[in-house]
């Protein structure tokens, strides 16, 4: 059981360049997140997934898409990369819509934006 | 949404108890609070969450004021590795359940 694994750990790309981060979980959870992390900041919510085949806007959504083809999979993609979104990006999965019910976070991307 | 004030920084002297306060005034009835912990640049780790009644796991107690408008983290037995920055979340509805993090507490055990 990996629980919340992230590809890949690291990545540093020019201005304009695309990616794909992945995330995967095994334990057959519904609900799944994107947030990122700046220096000296708490995580901020990029975008979310209840299901799979559904996506939506967090509180930063601006200059990341996001795709849920397969339940265990929560990808966030970056068109054209811009310096500022150097940050560490952690995916998060949980069981459902009980809201007691915990996140489980991944290691972590950090991403550099030159 | 409910916010929730934390102190910026704390410190612990190892093996003595560490008490983590947050103040949430504004939480609502059916509003859960969670407490995560972030070692260093990991992800974030869950560690308890409540709705009104005290709560106790393997790691840690969660004190909830009667009024339910702050509440207390309790590490009894703190160890060097407990040194973390420790975020108090209100949980709400929007945003499928998303977990809204402030700056959190860091949290210093020292020798």
């Amino acid at each position: 059981n990996a629980g919340v694994t992230q590809t890949p750990k690291f990545r540093v790309l020019k201005t304009g360049q695309s990616m794909t981060l992945l995330c995967a979980q095994d334990m057959n959870h519904e609900y799944m997140y994107w947030y990122r992390q700046d220096p000296g900041m708490g995580l901020r919510l990029i975008h979310y997934s209840v299901g799979e085949g559904t996506t939506a806007k967090g509180e930063v959504p601006d200059g990341y898409n996001v795709s849920r083809l397969k339940k265990q999979n929560f990808l966030l993609g970056l068109e054209s990369a811009a310096p500022s979104q150097t940050s560490v990006y952690f995916c998060a999965s949980s069981r459902g819509r009980r809201e007691e019910n915990e996140q489980f976070f991944g290691p972590g991307t950090r991403l550099t934006v030159l | 949404d409910a916010k929730t004030t934390q102190p910026t920084s704390m410190d612990c002297a190892e093996g003595r108890a560490a008490n983590l306060p947050c103040n949430h005034s504004t939480i609502s009835g059916n509003e859960y609070v969670y407490w995560y912990r972030q070692i260093h640049s990991q992800g974030p780790q869950y560690i308890i969450h409540g709705l009104k009644n005290n709560e106790t796991n393997e790691m840690a107690s969660l004190i909830i004021t009667e009024d339910r408008k702050s509440s207390t983290l309790i590490l009894p037995h703190a160890t060097l590795r407990d040194t973390a920055v420790y975020y108090c979340i209100v949980r709400v509805k929007d945003s499928g359940y998303a977990l809204n993090f402030g700056k959190g507490t860091s949290l210093l055990v020292t020798p």
